[in-house]
């Protein structure tokens, strides 16, 4: 059974700083997803990473994936109060979800 | 281009009592999702169509929870009786295909509360 683990569940970030969320998963898979959902909203995709190796960036994000070690991360550039969301990451063709990782970013 | 619509949004029922929500996937989008997604989760699939058949419904309660999906387009899922546990946010999605390129789109889910 496909296991997706995130951490951390909660980042309390200053604007200005970066940092990296980390998505870790139990067996092999072909692609994975990174959404952002803001309050009482739906999920808004941002990345689909399909191979190992595999970089994406937009703005300040950019997600990088490891079939090898089964690990993708989710790194912040510089952030700024737009980014206060909650991400999610996803594994395999039916979206196995991580519990999420709740972004607070702070003057 | 219209996004995946669903509804109602919200929608507040007794327990025991039946509760329908409403999916209009994206134009041309073959695979449709049911989720479930409980406050401070992630999302958990419910059931996956192809076109109009249901292909993974492992998920999905079968003694209170039914779905369907007439002509490949629109689907509902239904819940009779609800429970007070059911209480949650009910997302569809849909996707051109299984293909490992393609995006899976989210509507705003339909929030229920059953009291």
């Amino acid at each position: 059974e496909l296991k997706v683990e995130q951490n951390p569940l909660f980042l309390s970030m200053q604007e200005g700083k970066n940092y990296t969320i980390y998505c870790n998963y139990s067996t092999t898979s072909d692609r994975l997803y990174w959404y952002r959902q803001d309050p009482g909203k739906s999920l808004e995709s941002l990345f689909v990473l399909l191979s190992n190796g595999a970089v994406k960036q937009e703005g300040r994000l950019m997600a990088s994936l490891d079939t090898k070690a089964r690990l993708s991360t989710l790194h912040i550039t510089a952030a700024v109060h737009d980014l206060s969301a909650t991400y999610f990451c996803a594994v395999g063709r039916d979206l196995i979800f991580g519990k999420g990782t709740k972004l607070s970013v702070k003057p | 281009e219209a996004g995946v619509v669903q509804s109602p949004r919200y929608k507040i029922i007794e327990k025991k009592q039946p509760v329908a929500f409403w999916c209009n996937p994206i134009s041309g989008h073959n695979t449709l999702y049911w989720y479930l997604q409980n406050l401070g989760q992630g999302p958990e699939l419910l059931i996956r169509y192809e076109n109009e058949e249901a292909v993974d419904d492992s998920q999905l309660p079968k003694d209170r929870f039914s779905a369907e999906r007439l002509k490949g387009v629109d689907s509902t899922l239904k819940i009779q009786p609800a429970e007070l546990g059911d209480s949650a946010v009910y997302l569809c999605a849909s996707s051109l295909g299984r293909g490992s390129g393609n995006t899976i789109y989210f509507g705003e889910g339909s929030w229920l509360t059953v009291v």
